[in-house]
């Protein structure tokens, strides 16, 4: 069965520093990983995805993520935090036709 | 394109009562899902309609219940509303069926139940 596991509920860097937000999951098949924000007040948003072939994906607003079969795993990273990437960041991975969510970290930025 | 529409954005009920949420997808959209948000559980499926038929649903008892119509708007009711139903509820609509396409979600419904 799938299961997504988001290391740390909150998350504080400072302004300037590396992001980084943790996912691994379990999947029985190749999977297709997400990863979305939700800012205060609203739904969520695709950051970035991956399906296949590069296993670095770049996505919207300088983030992107690495697929790591070996690891499991699927972290978000950004090289310099600003005050606008607080938000809530959830990793969902998706098997056929059933996407489950990663219980999402909150990403809190210092000044 | 306008985005996805849910309405109302905010209901406040008591105990006992039922509620209607509704869903308006992104023109062009036919599959529908929605999504139970609680700080404890995250991110909760609830269910996902496509032309009008439930392809899937989550893990919830039946009081959860939802529908499709032809124009793809879809709708979910809850009764017999219990405290723990206090939530946000997402609706996301997608072009396909739920699988490696993104989903688009909508600003969602804050459902309290006192």
């Amino acid at each position: 069965a799938q299961s997504v596991t988001q290391l740390g509920s909150h998350v504080s860097v400072s302004e300037g520093a590396l992001v980084l937000l943790r996912c691994n999951y379990s999947s029985s098949v190749p999977p297709y990983l997400f990863w979305y924000v939700q800012y205060p007040n609203q739904g969520l948003q695709l950051l970035l995805k991956y399906t296949t072939g590069a296993t670095l994906v770049k996505g919207i607003n300088g983030f992107e993520a690495e697929f790591k079969k070996s690891e499991t795993s699927f972290h978000l990273t950004k090289p310099s935090a600003h005050m606008s990437d607080a938000a809530e960041y959830f990793c969902a991975v998706s098997e056929k036709d059933k996407i489950i969510f990663g219980k999402g970290t909150r990403l809190h930025i210092l000044p | 394109k306008a985005g996805v529409t849910q309405t109302p954005r905010y209901l406040i009920k008591t105990r006992g009562q039922q509620v209607t949420l509704s869903c308006s997808p992104i023109s062009g959209h036919r599959s529908v899902s929605w999504y139970q948000q609680t700080p404890g559980q995250g991110l909760q499926f609830l269910f996902e309609y496509f032309s009008e038929t439930q392809r899937n649903k989550g893990n919830f008892p039946g009081r959860f219940s939802g529908r499709q119509f032809s124009n793809s708007r879809s709708e979910m009711n809850v009764s017999t509303l219990e405290l723990g139903d206090s939530a946000l509820y997402l609706c996301a609509s997608n072009l396909n069926p739920l699988g490696n396409n993104e989903q688009f979600f909508g600003p969602g419904t804050r459902l309290t139940v006192l």
